[in-house]
């Protein structure tokens, strides 16, 4: 669903080092969410935004940061990456109904 | 918060065989009950969902049910072909803002392989 873009695609980085993933949206949504992915695991909550001015953490938001600078655009932060960061990350929005997943972005942390 | 068991983690089935996928939840306010198909190295698409009000929806070939009482729902797909195999997530939500949808707590997620 091009609706919902994420960039970049993938990413190698290393321990220590900062890196942003960057979320942007063109269904007018208002709800906002990044979720990591992975194996056996589903998909678990990181942070979410109802609107431009609400952020909440979701179950796993220790490591990580957003920023909702527009409706249509939501980052995640990692300030100083580890490995067991390494994942599938996604970014999703939602109206009043369904939730809209971004192609995902792949993360390893070396 | 929110807990969603799903079972099972893999699943095997002959092509045209029925598959069933069940998930329980633990918050009683949960009232909206997506299902999620991934397949391999693509994001996650709704394929059916239900709401607290509706004890059984259909699509098809696939079909949700949900037991308020027991907390828990299934996926239920018949006459499964090939193209069907993907792993299939549940999830629950209690929604906000008086609409249905809010944060989303997923299951495990199962594998699904159909054998033609």
């Amino acid at each position: 669903d091009a609706d919902v873009t994420q960039t970049p695609r993938n990413r190698i980085t290393k321990t220590g080092k900062r890196i942003m993933l960057e979320c942007s949206q063109t269904k007018g949504h208002d709800r906002m969410y990044w979720y990591r992915q992975d194996p056996g695991l589903g998909l678990r909550l990181i942070y979410y935004s109802f609107d431009v001015k609400d952020i909440n953490k979701g179950e796993i938001s220790d490591g990580y940061s957003v920023s909702r600078q527009a409706q249509a655009k939501f980052s995640l932060s990692l300030e100083s990456a580890i490995p067991n960061q390494t994942a599938l990350y996604f970014c999703a929005t939602s109206g009043d109904s369904e939730g809209f997943f971004g192609p995902g972005t792949r993360l390893t942390v070396l | 918060g929110e807990n969603v068991e799903q079972h099972p983690s893999t699943l095997s089935v002959q092509e045209g065989d029925s598959a069933v996928i069940k998930c329980t939840y633990s918050d009683s306010a949960s009232n909206y009950f997506p299902w999620y198909k991934q397949e391999l190295g693509k994001r996650p698409q709704l394929i059916i969902d239900i709401r607290s009000n509706v004890g059984e929806k259909k699509d098809q070939r696939i079909a949700v049910t949900l037991n308020k009482t027991a907390k828990h729902f299934s996926l239920h797909i018949t006459e499964t072909q090939p193209e069907d195999s993907a792993v299939y997530f549940c999830a629950a939500s209690s929604g906000a803002g008086g609409t249905s949808y809010g944060k989303l707590t997923f299951g495990q997620g199962t594998i699904l392989t159909v054998h033609p």
